[in-house]
């Protein structure tokens, strides 16, 4: 069965700090990975992905995520923090290549202070 | 324009009081899902759908039911709806992983509170 972990549910960054994401999954078989953000009052957009090949994925916004196998890890970061990346971000697995059922983690809420 | 479609966006109800959510979609996806977003507990699939009547539970199905009779349309029926059921929903439409590069394409929501 597949779970994904996100660690710290909220983190805040200053502006132009690196913005760095945890997600930690368990899969029995090669995963595919999902990054996503929800900004308030809206539905998920697809920020990044990671099927197969390289395992430094980049995604839209400036943002980027590694796939590291013997860690299951597959954290997001950004080098430099916006005020327009203040949102919601999921991390999501799925085992299959239908892509028809994710499993997500919890989300993390990301504040940026000025 | 590609999208999906949800409604009603917000709706207040009373328990017990039949309700649907209609879901929409124009880009002949096979697949098609329902999640309840809840804080602290991320998306969780309610049911999906990988085809014109061939439906699956996802994690949490109880007290849900889908149809899947026409392509573009995965309706949420509440037969009975209970206040554990006030949540966020999303309904998800996507073509076969292979075939695609954007893995599911998500509605805007819509918020449902049960009295």
């Amino acid at each position: 069965a597949q779970s994904v972990t996100q660690l710290g549910s909220h983190v805040s960054v200053s502006e132009g700090a690196l913005v760095l994401l945890r997600c930690n999954y368990s899969s029995s078989v090669p995963p595919y990975l999902f990054w996503y953000v929800q900004y308030p009052n809206q539905g998920l957009q697809l920020l990044l992905k990671y099927t197969t090949g390289a395992t430094l994925v980049k995604g839209i916004n400036g943002f980027e995520a590694e796939f590291k196998k013997s860690e299951t890890s597959f954290h997001l970061t950004k080098p430099s923090a916006h005020m327009s990346d203040a949102a919601e971000y999921f991390c999501a697995v799925s085992e299959s290549d239908s892509w028809g059922k994710l499993q997500f983690g919890a989300g993390t809420q990301v504040v940026v202070t000025p | 324009e590609a999208q999906v479609t949800q409604n009603p966006r917000y709706l207040i109800t009373v328990t017990g009081k039949k309700l649907t959510v209609t879901c929409s979609q124009n880009m002949n996806h096979e697949y098609m899902s329902w999640y309840r977003q809840d804080p602290g507990l991320g998306l969780r699939q309610i049911y999906y759908s990988m085809n014109v009547e061939v439906t699956d539970k996802g994690d949490v199905p109880e007290g849900y039911k889908v149809s899947r009779k026409e392509k573009r349309n995965f309706p949420l029926i509440l037969e009975s709806p209970s206040p554990n059921q006030t949540s966020l929903y999303f309904c998800a439409s996507s073509l076969r992983g292979s075939e695609s590069n954007q893995p599911q394409h998500f509605g805007d929501g819509t918020r449902l509170s049960i009295l």
